[in-house]
């Protein structure tokens, strides 16, 4: 089955900085990458997501780049704020078996310093 | 978004009982799913709806069993609770596409002592 790792586990920066967090999986048939942030207490939510069609997708201060060569696609955040302190999951899926098969990564906590 | 609504958001109970959580989501999406989230596991699947009626196992479906007579609810039952059900456990819908995310409730948390 498909296997998604996440790195780092832990991100610290500084206000004003980028973060990047990167994702790899292993099934080729994996078609759609969703990312979602989840604050303390509360339910993930997407941020953006990017299908294999498309290498590149960019939503104001957040983008997403994948290389499917590589299966490997990275979250990058630009300009970090505070408020942007949460876990992160990375995801890949497919459709099999009938739904919509999603495994997520393990998450990375990031924190933004003021 | 309050679209999908999981009751309770707290619970503790002990080993042996049964214990039943609630999934209702009000878009009419066909698929709902339930996730439990634990420390260095991230989310993990246990089981699925494609509709009504319609229900299967996802990747630890063991010591679960789940329901779906209405489309907007899912009910997931630990038949007899176990402590390493100990987790916080996610109901989630999407609509019935290719390439569509997954819509999440703000969680259960359950702790079986």
């Amino acid at each position: 089955g498909e296997n998604v790792e996440q790195h780092p586990s832990t991100l610290s920066v500084q206000e004003g900085d980028s973060a990047v967090i990167k994702c790899t999986y292993s099934d080729s048939a994996s078609n759609y990458f969703p990312w979602y942030k989840q604050e303390l207490g509360k339910r993930p939510q997407l941020i953006i997501d990017i299908r294999s069609n498309v290498g590149e997708k960019k939503d104001q201060r957040i983008a997403v780049t994948l290389n499917k060569t590589a299966k490997h696609f990275s979250l990058h955040i630009t300009e970090t704020q505070p408020e942007d302190s949460a876990v992160y999951f990375c995801a890949a899926s497919r459709w099999s078996g009938g739904y919509q098969k999603v495994t997520f990564g393990t998450g990375t906590k990031l924190q933004v310093i003021p | 978004d309050a679209g999908i609504t999981q009751s309770p958001r707290y619970k503790i109970t002990e080993t042996g009982r049964q214990v039943t959580l609630m999934c209702h989501q009000t878009w009419s999406h066909s698929y709902m799913f339930w996730y439990r989230q634990d420390l260095g596991h991230g989310l993990r699947l246990i089981y699925y709806s494609a509709a009504a009626d319609i229900t299967d196992k996802g990747e630890v479906p063991d010591g679960y069993v789940v329901s779906r007579s209405k489309t907007e609810n899912f009910p997931l039952t630990l038949e007899s609770a176990t402590r390493s059900q100990t987790s916080v456990y996610f109901c989630a819908s999407s609509e019935p596409v290719n390439n569509q995310p997954q819509h999440f409730g703000d969680g259960t948390r359950l702790s079986i002592l």
